[in-house]
């Protein structure tokens, strides 16, 4: 079946613009992440969504970042006034139901983002 | 909070060899625990995970790890080391009955295989 897609795969931009990363979660998953993973780290959790609402926005690192689920599936990770700093490759991953037990999160392969 | 350390970012073995990937988890709730691998350009994808009362448990290809509360540690091991197993392994815990699932995850393993 059809996994986690993220798109583009890679996205090159010059500082200071504007970017959109988009996510495809697994059919009928209730739960979507988006964590960060810059070189030689693991990945940083940045935000989850449960249906429609963001349940925890505790790792966005700035007002630059948003995020947005308008209809409980697809989600957008938005990146104002792009910095050198954001470059690193962005996953997202969908669980079914999320929500503090120990669902499986099914990742998807990432955006590379790179920040000229 | 909760973190992850795994000790050695960089791991060797030779063909056939034990593999043994260390992580240590400080919570103060219950956790649970997971490894996950990462091929070269793929997405991250799960190995095992710890849940229960269940302090061994066994994954996929062939991998286990065990939970030792007193040494608040989760170590992922392989009794033979193949060629594919190469790729990065990372260490997460996410909060038991936590408000989300969200992972912390650990710094990263690199596993080399040496023919």
């Amino acid at each position: 079946g059809a996994g986690v897609s993220q798109t583009p795969s890679n996205k090159v931009t010059e500082k200071g613009k504007y970017v959109e990363l988009r996510c495809d979660p697994i059919s009928g998953h209730t739960a979507l992440y988006w964590y960060r993973q810059s070189l030689g780290q693991g990945p940083e959790f940045l935000i989850y969504f449960q249906g429609t609402g963001a349940a925890d926005d505790s790792g966005l690192p700035n007002d630059r970042f948003f995020a947005v689920r308008p209809e409980g599936s697809v989600s957008t990770l938005k990146i104002q006034r792009t910095e050198r700093g954001d470059s690193a490759v962005y996953l997202c991953a969908s669980s079914l139901l999320g929500t503090g037990n120990a669902d499986t999160q099914y990742f998807g392969p990432g955006t590379r983002l790179t920040v000229l | 909070a909760q973190s992850v350390t795994q000790l050695g970012s960089h791991v060797s073995v030779s063909e056939g060899a034990l593999v043994l990937l260390r992580c240590n988890y400080s919570s103060s709730v219950p956790p649970y625990l997971f490894w996950y691998v990462q091929y070269p350009n793929q997405g991250l994808q799960l190995l095992l995970k710890y849940t229960s009362a269940a302090t061994l448990v066994k994954g996929i290809n062939g991998f286990e790890a065990e939970f030792k509360k007193s040494e608040t540690s989760f170590h992922l091991t392989k009794p033979s080391a193949h060629m594919s197993d190469a790729a990065e392994y990372f260490c997460a815990v996410s909060d038991r009955g936590g408000n989300t699932g969200k992972l912390i995850f650990g710094q990263g393993t690199t596993l080399q295989v040496k023919p």
